[in-house]
Parts: structure tokens; sequence; C-alpha cells
């Protein structure tokens, strides 16, 4: 059972466009989205991380939107650049929990 | 200030041998996961441990595999009898609390033959 679905698999975008990612969960107990990126050969890194309390959150050119009642959230990068060819994941955890649900990546080209 | 290490990187090992992967966590961390990626897909959690304890192995397959996290030393993770379906990409990642930013190690990628 997938609980956290991920799109679109793969992305590709021109240097200076928005690239967004889509991802739907079904436990409605999760309350903790993070997102990773991940270049090849290299670990996660976290990105930018939202709790259910806000619809919305900033970090330089990537956003978060979160709809809780529809149980989906997104990953915004604006001015995308060729620098953020990677793959992101989204991932969601439940209150006190350690265990990470994540999605199945969306491998995002950017091209010059 | 080091990250997380996981050594070694790469590994390869033949059907019926055993694979011990280490993972260091960061400096003040005492939260160890394992994580398993598999090609294409997303990362599969595994086990929690901190210190001497395993708080949550509710991804671990109930055979060949176990993981340990000792007073002194590194975290290991053991598969015992690999089989090709253990090829993988095996990712440590730590927190400094429960529940905390899990900061993730750059992988062992497990070659099975």
């Amino acid at each position: 059972q997938q609980q956290v679905k991920q799109s679109p698999q793969s992305l590709i975008v021109q240097k200076g466009g928005i690239s967004i990612i889509n991802c739907a969960y079904e436990n409605t107990a999760f309350d903790y989205f993070p997102w990773y990126q991940q270049f090849p050969g290299k670990g996660p890194a976290l990105l930018i991380a939202i709790r259910p309390d806000v619809s919305e959150k900033k970090e330089g050119r990537f956003t978060i939107s979160f709809n809780k009642s529809a149980k989906q959230f997104s990953l915004h990068i604006m001015d995308s650049q060729p620098g953020d060819s990677a793959t992101y994941f989204c991932a969601a955890a439940q209150g006190g929990s350690e265990k990470l649900v994540f999605g199945k990546g969306t491998k995002l080209t950017v091209n010059p | 200030n080091a990250g997380v290490m996981q050594n070694p990187r790469h590994l390869v090992r033949r059907r019926g041998q055993e694979a011990r992967l280490r993972c260091s966590p960061m400096k003040g961390h005492s939260h160890v996961y394992w994580y398993r990626q598999l090609p294409e897909e997303g990362l599969k959690f595994m086990v929690y441990l901190q210190k001497e304890n395993i708080i949550d192995e509710s991804g671990m397959p109930k055979e060949r595999f176990s993981a340990e996290f000792p007073k002194e030393g590194p975290s290991i993770l053991r598969i015992q009898q690999v089989v090709r379906g253990d090829s993988a990409a095996y990712f440590c990642a730590s927190s400094s609390a429960r529940a905390d930013t899990q900061y993730f190690g750059p992988g062992t990628r497990l070659t099975v033959l």
C-alpha cells in the first residue's frame, strides 16, 4: 500500500520556469511533510518542510503549498535553474513518529 | 562538522555472503534510522535505533536482516546470506532527538552478484 503518491515521475523545465511537483497522502494522522532533494550518488538532503497548521511555506525559491482537506501538498520551484536538476522526494510522518514515508520521487531536469 | 558518514560507499557480495554496512551519525546525534532505496523507488524505512536499543524495526525483513547501535562505535546493518533482491542503496540518517529532522548519509550501494 503506497501511502504517499508523488507525481509526475519526471519533469523537464526550461531555465527560469516554474517546477511543480505534487504529492497526495492517505493517512490523515500524518502531520509532518518534508521535501528532500537528492543528487546522483548522494544521500537525500532536507529542502523544506511544513506542518498542517499552515497552508504555505516559502524559503527562497522553494514553496510548499498544503491542502489539508484534499490531503495534498506540492513543491513549487520558482525561477528554476540547471543546478536544481535532481530527484525530489516528498515524505510524510505521523506526529511523534520517526518513520518517514516517502513518495517514489520526481526526476527534475532544468534545461539551460 | 562532519555529517552522517557511511561506509563502505560501494559493496559487492556474492549470493550467500554477509554484508555489513556501517553508519556514524552526526556529532551529538544519538538517533539513527536505516532506509532502503530500490532502483526507481523512494526510500523505505527499515529500522530506528537509539544507543543500545532498537526502538522500531517494523520495516525490517523478518529474516537475514539485523541492526545494532552499540554504546561505542557506529551503527551496523547486517544482512546475512544475501540474495540478488537485496541489491539496493542503503541510507542511514541521524537526528538529535526523536522525530526531529533527519539528516541522511551518502548511502551504501550494495550489489549482489
